[in-house]
C-alpha cells in the first residue's frame, strides 16, 4: 500500500523559513511526480508545486514561486518543500501527493502537516 | 491560468437521492486532465474519478462522472450516509494544477 507521512509544520513567524518533508513507501518513488498541495482553515485545495521523478522538472503556482522550493532524495524516497519569506496567508494544512500515471490526478495522499504563519 | 467554477456551493439532499454536481472550465480542458475528489472533515482528499469518467480504484459505482471541453459532470446516483462531503474538480495544463472552489454536500 502507498503511504506519505508528511512532517515538519510548526508556528513560525512572518518572514520566517520552515521546511517540510514527506516520507514515502509502498511504491517506486523515483518513478512518479510527487506534489504539495495545501488547505487554509475552513478553505478549499490550492495546488503548491510539482516535482518530477528525477527533479528534472519542477513546478510552482504563482502564489508560491520565488519563496518555496520543491526537491526530493529518491534514495532516501523523501519528498520535501523548503519555505521562506512566510506569510500569514501561507497557513495551510501542506499535504504531500503521488501523481497517477498520465492522467495528472493525485491519486494518493498524506495525512497533511499544518504550518501556521503568526506573530 | 484556468479556472474552475464548480455549482452549486452547497446542496442539503437526503440519501438515496441523485446528486449531479457542476464543474465549468474558463477555457477548454482536455478530458484525460479533469479529475473528481472527495473530502471528508479531518481527512486528506480522496481521488474519485480521473480522466473525466474513469473511477479510480475502490470507488463504487454509483460515482460517474462525464463531460468534455469546458463542462463536466460528477453524479452519485444513489446517496448513501457516507458520500456526504466536500467534493472538489481539478484539472491539469501547461505544468499547472487548479483546482475548483468544492462543492459540499450536506444532511438535509
Amino acid at each position: 500500500d502507498v503511504q506519505l507521512l508528511e512532517s515538519g509544520g510548526d508556528l513560525v513567524q512572518p518572514g520566517g523559513s520552515l521546511r517540510l518533508s514527506c516520507s514515502a513507501s509502498g511504491f517506486i518513488f523515483s518513478n512518479y511526480f510527487m506534489n504539495w498541495v495545501r488547505q487554509a482553515p475552513g478553505k478549499g485545495l490550492e495546488w503548491v508545486s510539482s516535482i518530477g521523478g528525477s527533479s528534472d522538472n519542477i513546478y510552482y503556482a504563482d502564489s508560491v514561486k520565488g519563496r518555496f522550493t520543491s526537491s526530493r532524495d529518491n534514495s532516501k524516497n523523501t519528498l520535501y518543500l523548503q519555505m521562506n519569506s512566510l506569510r500569514a496567508e501561507d497557513t495551510a494544512v501542506y499535504y504531500c501527493a503521488k501523481i497517477g500515471g498520465s492522467y495528472r490526478s493525485f491519486d494518493s495522499w498524506g495525512q497533511g502537516t499544518l504550518v501556521t504563519v503568526s506573530s | 491560468e484556468i479556472v474552475l467554477t464548480q455549482s452549486p456551493d452547497t446542496l442539503s439532499l437526503s440519501p438515496g437521492e441523485r446528486v449531479t454536481l457542476s464543474c465549468r472550465a474558463s477555457q477548454y480542458v482536455t478530458s484525460t486532465y479533469l479529475a473528481w475528489y472527495q473530502q471528508k472533515p479531518g481527512q486528506p482528499p480522496r481521488l474519485l474519478i480521473y480522466a473525466a469518467s474513469s473511477r479510480a480504484t475502490g470507488i463504487p459505482d454509483r460515482f460517474s462522472g462525464s463531460g468534455s471541453g469546458t463542462d463536466f459532470t460528477l453524479t452519485i446516483s444513489r446517496l448513501e450516509p457516507e458520500d456526504f462531503a466536500v467534493y472538489y474538480c481539478q484539472q491539469y495544463r501547461n505544468s499547472l494544477w487548479t483546482f475548483g472552489q468544492g462543492t459540499k454536500v450536506e444532511i438535509k
